[in-house]
């Protein structure tokens, strides 16, 4: 059964920092893994698609890498912004078309 | 948005009534998926449609639950004799090729 976490559950930096987000899987046999923003109350908006045979994906001030082999993927948010406040989630597709997600990063940038 | 429509938004009953929850997905998208997601966790998985046909349901679905797909098309998700544990945001994932799309979520409080 496939498990997923995520480290840090709760992250709080000023803005303008770099920071990195975490996710750890514990089967390598993945289709993809999906990172995705949640607002409060709200349902998730996809914010990066990493297909198994790819090694990292790059939109605007994002980038996820992905390492299969040691069951790990992290997203990189350069020049942090206090609208970047928001929880992260990852999810892990699996050979059996499940979605699988961690428990998400709560991401707070202070202006 | 991502296409995906979620019916109702918002729903509050009291314990013991039975509630319905509508989804509908990106017309061309054969996958649907039912989660729910408590407040601070991750999305857990409840039921999983290829087309009409219902092909995983998770421990989580108790016999209170059940959810259709009849023509492959929209989804219905029904709670019976609602719970107060029961409260939480249930979200519906529509999926073609690789890529998930989420819907906004109903949010059901049982009171």
């Amino acid at each position: 059964k496939q498990e997923v976490t995520q480290i840090p559950a709760a992250l709080s930096v000023p803005e303008g920092e770099n920071l990195v987000l975490n996710c750890s899987f514990t089967d390598s046999a993945i289709y993809n893994l999906q990172w995705f923003r949640q607002d409060p109350g709200k349902g998730l908006t996809s914010l990066l698609l990493i297909q198994s045979s790819q090694r990292e994906q790059t939109s605007g001030r994002l980038n996820a890498s992905l390492d299969k082999s040691s069951g790990r993927s992290t997203l990189y948010i350069a020049a942090s912004q206090p609208g970047d406040s928001a929880t992260y989630l990852c999810a892990i597709t699996n050979a059996g078309n499940m979605l699988t997600f961690g428990g998400g990063t709560r991401l707070m940038v202070k202006p | 948005d991502t296409g995906v429509s979620q019916d109702p938004r918002h729903k509050i009953t009291k314990r013991g009534q039975n509630v319905t929850f509508r989804c509908d997905p990106i017309s061309e998208h054969n996958r649907l998926y039912w989660y729910r997601q408590t407040l601070g966790q991750g999305p857990e998985f409840l039921t999983y449609f290829q087309n009409e046909a219902q092909l995983e349901k998770s421990r989580l679905l108790s016999d209170r639950f059940s959810a259709e797909r009849p023509k492959g098309s929209f989804s219905t998700l029904e709670i019976q004799r609602t719970e107060q544990g029961d409260s939480a945001m249930y979200l519906c994932v529509t999926g073609w090729g690789t890529e998930a799309f989420f819907g906004q979520g109903t949010r059901l409080t049982v009171v």
